[in-house]
């Protein structure tokens, strides 16, 4: 079974770029959540999108978007980008509802900004 | 707001001791998760802990997760370089709107 697949695993872009990000999801799982986490730091949670709802959001900027398909794929989107941005971006994919839930995470996308 | 606190926040020692964190929260979980993570990858799924009470053993790590459901622990025997890594917890919380939500993490450093 495949795991959680990120692509690009880098990134360089200037100030003022933008940038979009893939995660694609184990197969059979509906719910993916972006996560950036900065050196030192543990996760920052961006959003999570379900059946292609954004189903929770945290405290990030508008410049922060995302969304997901049909086929479960999701892509985030950064615009504008600031020096700040600068991080490892986290897409994990989580078993299907419930109680039990555990996420399988990506290898994530680090993501430069100069 | 909803957090899962860790403890200690950093960790350093030497190969060969033991160690226990920490992670703690006012809010109940439905289930509750370890994760470690090494520098550059993604956080991997250690092992997920279900019933109040509950004692999981991964070789030479063991989980509990309180009786309450608010808190667990992770201990590590005889610490290798190889555990050296961000150890983070994750909880469900599905009293009210369905959260899942990680802790502050823990940063391990195992000296050969």
């Amino acid at each position: 079974k495949a795991g959680v697949t990120q692509t690009p695993r880098y990134l360089i872009k200037t100030r003022g770029q933008q940038v979009t990000l893939s995660c694609s999801p184990i197969s059979g799982h509906r719910s993916v959540s972006w996560y950036q986490q900065t050196p030192g730091q543990g996760l920052q949670f961006l959003f999570e999108y379900f059946s292609e709802t954004q189903r929770n959001k945290g405290n990030f900027p508008g410049r922060f978007s995302g969304r997901q398909f049909s086929n479960s794929r999701s892509e985030m989107n950064v615009s504008t980008l600031e020096l700040g941005d600068s991080a490892l971006y986290l897409c994990a994919s989580k078993t299907p509802g419930g109680e039990v839930t555990e996420a399988f995470f990506g290898q994530g996308t680090r993501l430069t900004v100069v | 707001t909803q957090l899962l606190e860790q403890s200690p926040q950093f960790l350093s020692i030497q190969e060969g001791e033991n160690l226990t964190v920490y992670c703690n929260s006012s809010s109940v979980f439905s289930s509750l998760q370890w994760y470690r993570q090494e520098p550059g990858e993604g956080p991997v799924l250690l092992v997920t802990v279900v019933t109040g009470g509950e004692v999981k053993k991964l070789k030479r790590l063991t989980f509990q997760f309180g009786d309450a459901r608010k808190d667990s622990s992770l201990h590590i025997t005889a610490a290798q370089p190889g555990d050296t890594g961000l150890y983070l917890c994750a909880g469900v919380i599905t009293s009210g709107t369905y959260k899942y939500i990680f802790g502050t993490g823990t940063r391990l450093k195992v000296l050969a």
